[in-house]
């Protein structure tokens, strides 16, 4: 869905480096998620933030940090990669409507870590 | 959220109508069903969702049975591009879509 757009789209990089994947979105929603997924596990969720100012633990959250920057964007950052961080990420948005909440991923990044 | 039951694959014959069933014996009276499906290493799509009526919009229809414990997503003229992991996901109105589990799903395969 070209509405949410993910950045880089791949990346390979080293033990013990930062690193940071940036989301964005032009859907207007407030609702923006990060998931990781490996084969066999399903999606996994990372962090949430149901708006700029709201951000929150999900079920895997150790090693990894994010940033509201604003409504349109939202960044996970691994402070210290790791090799099984080597995952396919997504970034999510959600048109949220009360009893109803229906979600919008992007391409995902597949990340690598050596 | 119920826990929802797919089967692990289906086939399907190009041009043929796919039907995708999902067991949900234990859905509470407002909990909405909801499918996505994912095309391989792609984030997953939202489908269609519904609580008590049949819906249906230009990717599928959603079949809920009366009594709401099990639906079928049908996809009326499934093509090659149609071969991906479906998901049938059940939630509570109210509560975070974050939290809602992926679960297996059922990978369809659409042959020519």
């Amino acid at each position: 869905d070209a509405d949410v757009t993910q950045t880089p789209r791949n990346r390979i990089t080293k033990t013990g480096k930062r690193i940071m994947l940036e989301c964005s979105q032009t859907k207007g929603h407030d609702r923006m998620y990060w998931y990781r997924q490996d084969p066999g596990l399903g999606l996994r969720l990372i962090y949430y933030s149901f708006d700029v100012k709201d951000i929150n633990k999900g079920e895997i959250s150790d090693g990894y940090s994010v940033s509201r920057q604003a409504q349109a964007k939202f960044s996970l950052s691994l402070e210290s990669a790791i090799p099984n961080q080597t995952a396919l990420y997504f970034c999510a948005t959600s048109d949220f409507q009360g009893a109803k909440e229906t979600q919008y991923f992007g391409p995902g990044t597949r990340l690598l870590v050596l | 959220d119920a826990k929802t039951t797919q089967p692990p694959s289906m086939d399907c014959a190009e041009g043929r109508a796919a039907n995708l069933p999902c067991n949900h014996s234990t859905i509470s009276g407002n909990e909405y069903v909801y499918w996505y499906r994912q095309i391989h290493s792609q984030g997953p799509q939202y489908i269609i969702h519904g609580l008590k009526n049949n819906e249906t919009n230009e990717m599928a229809s959603l079949i809920i049975t009366e009594d709401r414990k099990s639906s079928t997503l049908i996809l009326p003229h499934a093509t090659l591009r149609d071969t991906a992991v479906y998901y049938c996901i059940v939630r509570a109105p109210y509560t975070n879509a974050g939290k809602s589990t992926f679960g297996d799903g059922t990978t369809l395969t659409v042959k020519p």
